[in-house]
């Protein structure tokens, strides 16, 4: 069965270093992949969308890359501030036209941006 | 900005009751999606709404959980008979078209506790 993992360890960083997060997937070939910002007690607040012919995507300090081969995206986010502390959930999606084009997510991984 | 409320926030019932979660999506928006989050796991699609009916379920979405459109702003989440494990997090998300073109809205959950 499909499988998405992301690191269940808390990644802690300075503030202004770059953060970067790893979403892995097996079993698995997504039409597009989703990185979303969950806070403590609240709903998943969406980030950046990146489809299977994109490599690349960049919103202001963020950038998601998408690499199908190695089945695997990189969730970047430069000069990280303390306010960026939250856990990013990626989610992957599949082909309307081949079955399920609803989302699945990761469990998360968590940042902690230090002061 | 539009958001997606859900209510209520919290909700404490006894377990073989019956609840219903209200969601009210954004209001040009045409999918409606509800997910739930047990506590400290991953975020877990339940089923999917569009053109006043359901396009897709999970396992999850057994015949104890019912959702409807009763008029033209709510969409509610039915669970028929609360079991023990029903405790989550239940998150209702709209979007404007498809998961895989575009965001998912997420309102900020209602906390399911069956006692």
């Amino acid at each position: 069965s499909q499988k998405i993992e992301q690191n269940s360890e808390a990644l802690n960083i300075q503030e202004g270093k770059t953060a970067t997060l790893t979403c892995n997937y097996t079993n698995y070939s997504p039409a597009y992949l989703q990185w979303y910002r969950q806070d403590p007690g609240r709903g998943p607040v969406f980030l950046l969308l990146i489809r299977e012919n994109e490599k690349e995507k960049r919103k202001e300090r963020l950038k998601v890359t998408f690499d199908t081969t190695l089945k695997q995206s990189l969730f970047h986010i430069t000069a990280s501030q303390p306010a960026d502390s939250a856990t990013y959930l990626c989610a992957l999606g599949g082909h309307a036209s081949g079955g399920s084009y609803i989302p699945t997510f990761g469990r998360g991984t968590s940042l902690i941006v230090h002061p | 900005e539009p958001e997606v409320t859900q209510t209520p926030s919290h909700q404490v019932t006894q377990m073989g009751q019956e609840v219903i979660l209200r969601c009210v999506p954004i209001s040009n928006h045409l999918y409606f999606y509800w997910y739930r989050q047990i506590l400290g796991q991953k975020v877990e699609f339940l089923v999917s709404f569009y053109n006043n009916e359901i396009s897709e379920k999970s396992e999850i979405f057994d015949d104890q959980f019912s959702v409807e459109r009763p008029d033209g702003s709510n969409f509610t989440l039915k669970i028929r008979s609360t079991k023990l494990e029903d405790s989550a997090m239940y998150f209702c998300a709209s979007s404007p078209d498809r998961a895989d073109y575009t965001e998912a809205f997420f309102g900020q959950g209602t906390r399911l506790t069956v006692v």
